[in-house]
Formats: C-alpha cells, structure tokens, sequence
C-alpha cells in the first residue's frame, strides 16, 4: 500500500530557506504527480505547486513563483518543496499529495496525502 | 481563477442527523471536476468524493456528491460520531495546473 512519508517539522529563521521531502514507499512513483499544499494555523488549503516526477517539470501557484522550487527524484522515489525568503506568514504545515497528469499537465483531485510537515518561521 | 464559496461556515447537529453541505463556484467548473475532502484536526485532508458524485475508494455510502455547473452539494445521510470534521471542496480542471479549494465547513456535534 503507498504511502507518502514526509520530512519531520522544521522551525526557520526568517529570510531563510526549508526543503521539506515527500517519499513515496510501497508503490510506483513514476505513475503519478505530486502537489504540495499548506495550510496555516487554523486556515484552509492552499495549492502551491506541482511535478511530474517521469517528465521532471513543475507547475507553480502564481503566489508563490519565483520563491518555490519543486524538484523530485525518481530513483528514490522523493519529490521536494523548496521554500525562499521565508516570512512568518510561511509558518503552516506543508503537505504533499498525489494527484494525475496528462501530457505535461497536472490534472485531477489529490487521493492520497501525506501526514504532513509543520514549518515555524520565527525569530 | 474560479472563486470556491461554501455554505454555511459551521453546521451544529446530532449524530444521526443529516448534513447539507453546499459549494458554490463563482464560474462554471467544466465536466463536474470538483471534489470533496474531510479533515478531521491534526490530520491530512481525505479525499471523499471526486468528479462531484463518485465516491472514492473506501468511503461509506452515506456520504453522497451532488451538483453541475456552479453549484455542488455534499450531502452525509446520517451523521456518524467519526463525521464531525472539517469539510472542503476542491475545483480542478478549469485549466491545467490550477486548484482552488473552499474555505471550509465544518461540521460540529450540537
């Protein structure tokens, strides 16, 4: 049975970087994109970008262009969410889910989510 | 970008009651690509319903997806003790590599 097994919470200085990782164990990788999404205390879900690990390209919430890098990494079956210029207003759990493509698209809903990745960013 | 609203905020009711959710989209979400998770606190999202009325994999059939065009319906027949939860609908396809979720209902014992 896949699962998506993400990085443990991280607490940043702002201005700084956080790369948060996302494996996927117990299945094919390769099938599949994976967005991320986070959600701030008590907030909803916001899309911030995605990857088609076969193809290698990533899509971008307009938000969050220029200051998130989406990358993954087939032989181990890990995608990553790297986050730039953090501010507090970053501080959120960051989830990774699966979700489809088509062609060099992602589409459709996301079936399987990981548990989650709290990042505080405080001083 | 299709603007997700969904109605009421908060639903107070017992367990065996039935649940109403409503989605409304501020333009017209194409070939019913709208989905429905419940989030439960401290928990990732579950997927519940997906293509507005097929249910995912695992998911009771209490739990039903109604609604085309802009308006969409999440409807649990009767409430389970384990329902009480978040819920949040999900609009993709509009165009690719865009989704917009809803604020969120969240679904309270009253």
């Amino acid at each position: 049975q896949v699962q998506l097994v993400q990085s443990g919470a991280e607490v940043k200085k702002p201005g700084s970087s956080v790369k948060v990782s996302c494996k996927a164990s117990g299945g094919t990788f390769s099938s599949y994109a994976i967005s991320w999404v986070r959600q701030a205390p008590g907030q909803g879900l916001e899309w911030m970008g995605g990857i088609i690990p076969i193809f290698g390209t990533a899509n971008y919430a307009q938000k969050f262009q220029g200051r998130v890098t989406i990358t993954a990494d087939e032989s181990t079956s890990t995608a990553y969410m790297e986050l730039s210029s953090l501010r507090s207003e970053d501080t959120a759990v960051y989830y990774c889910a699966r979700g489809g493509y088509s062609g060099y698209d992602l589409v459709g809903y996301f079936d399987l989510w990981g548990r989650g990745t709290l990042v505080t960013v405080s001083s | 970008e299709i603007v997700l609203t969904q109605s009421p905020g908060t639903l107070s009711l017992s367990p065996g009651e039935r649940a109403t959710l409503s989605c409304r989209a501020s333009q017209s979400v194409s070939s019913s690509y709208l989905a429905w998770y419940q989030q439960k606190p401290g928990q990732a999202p579950r997927l519940l319903i997906y293509g507005a009325s097929s249910r995912a994999t695992g998911i009771p059939d209490r739990f039903s997806g109604s609604g085309s065009g802009t308006d969409f319906t999440l409807t649990i027949s009767r409430l389970e003790p384990e329902d009480f939860a978040v819920y949040y609908c999900q609009q993709y396809g509009s165009s690719p590599n865009t989704w917009t979720f809803g604020q969120g209902t969240k679904v309270e014992i009253k």
